[in-house]
């Protein structure tokens, strides 16, 4: 089983959607949670940390599960611009550090 | 702040040539890290160094591939021989601490023919 996993898409949503994301993790011993940004032909950035309470940065709402082992991320009023690749990423510090990159969920957002 | 500056941008070389990809981190950062990203692989870490001493290199494809960070402001991944399979974008990335927000350079757009 992979480390992360995440529904590759993509998905085309039109303008004015809401749309979901889920990325689950294998192991209970991850401790922080992002969500990137890739832009096609350009470098993963930052997008929000996901906190154990939930967290929601403008029209982005990430959330956290540790109990089944899941993360989402919700957009809301779908821009043009939020077409991207959304990478979950976890850190894991059983047996040392390592910072994990899902696959990469692919977004279309329509006019 | 200048973020994390890599070059060449671009490469295109032939399949047995030496490929030096060279990185500056962000000033003040600690970890240092370089990635592999293909379409069919996704994001690879291939490995991470932290106060310049390499610390997980078990991403590392094999021999051919190395990397070194003499100080805390340079960092070289160097490929000999090349092989067209290790056409890739390569991107180095830092941060403050091991577990810190990762911050990415835009990436060696390696070709190997």
């Amino acid at each position: 089983r992979k480390e992360v996993e995440q529904d590759p898409g993509p998905f085309n949503v039109p303008e004015g959607a809401t749309v979901a994301f889920n990325c689950t993790y294998s192991n209970s011993a991850s401790q922080s949670f992002f969500w990137y940004r890739q832009d096609c032909r350009k470098e993963p950035k930052l997008l929000m940390s996901v906190y154990s309470s939930g967290n929601e940065d403008g029209r982005f709402t990430a959330q956290l599960n540790r109990a089944s082992q899941y993360i989402s991320l919700l957009i809301r009023d779908s821009k043009l611009s939020d077409s991207a690749t959304y990478l979950c990423v976890l850190n894991n510090r059983g047996g040392g550090f390592k910072t994990i990159f899902g696959a990469g969920t692919r977004l279309f957002v329509k006019a | 702040d200048a973020g994390v500056i890599q070059s060449p941008r671009h490469e295109v070389t032939e399949m047995g040539q030496e490929v030096t990809l060279r990185c500056k981190p962000i000033s003040g950062h600690n970890s240092l890290f370089w990635y592999r990203q293909t379409m069919m692989r996704g994001l690879e870490l291939l490995i991470y160094f932290n106060n310049n001493v390499p610390i997980d290199d078990s991403g590392m494809p094999e021999d051919r591939f190395s990397a070194k960070m003499p100080n805390a402001s340079f960092s070289t991944l160097k490929i000999q021989p090349s092989e067209p399979r290790d056409s890739a974008v390569y991107f180095c990335a830092s941060s403050r601490g091991q577990t810190d927000t990762i911050y990415f350079g835009e990436g060696s757009w390696l070709t190997v023919v």
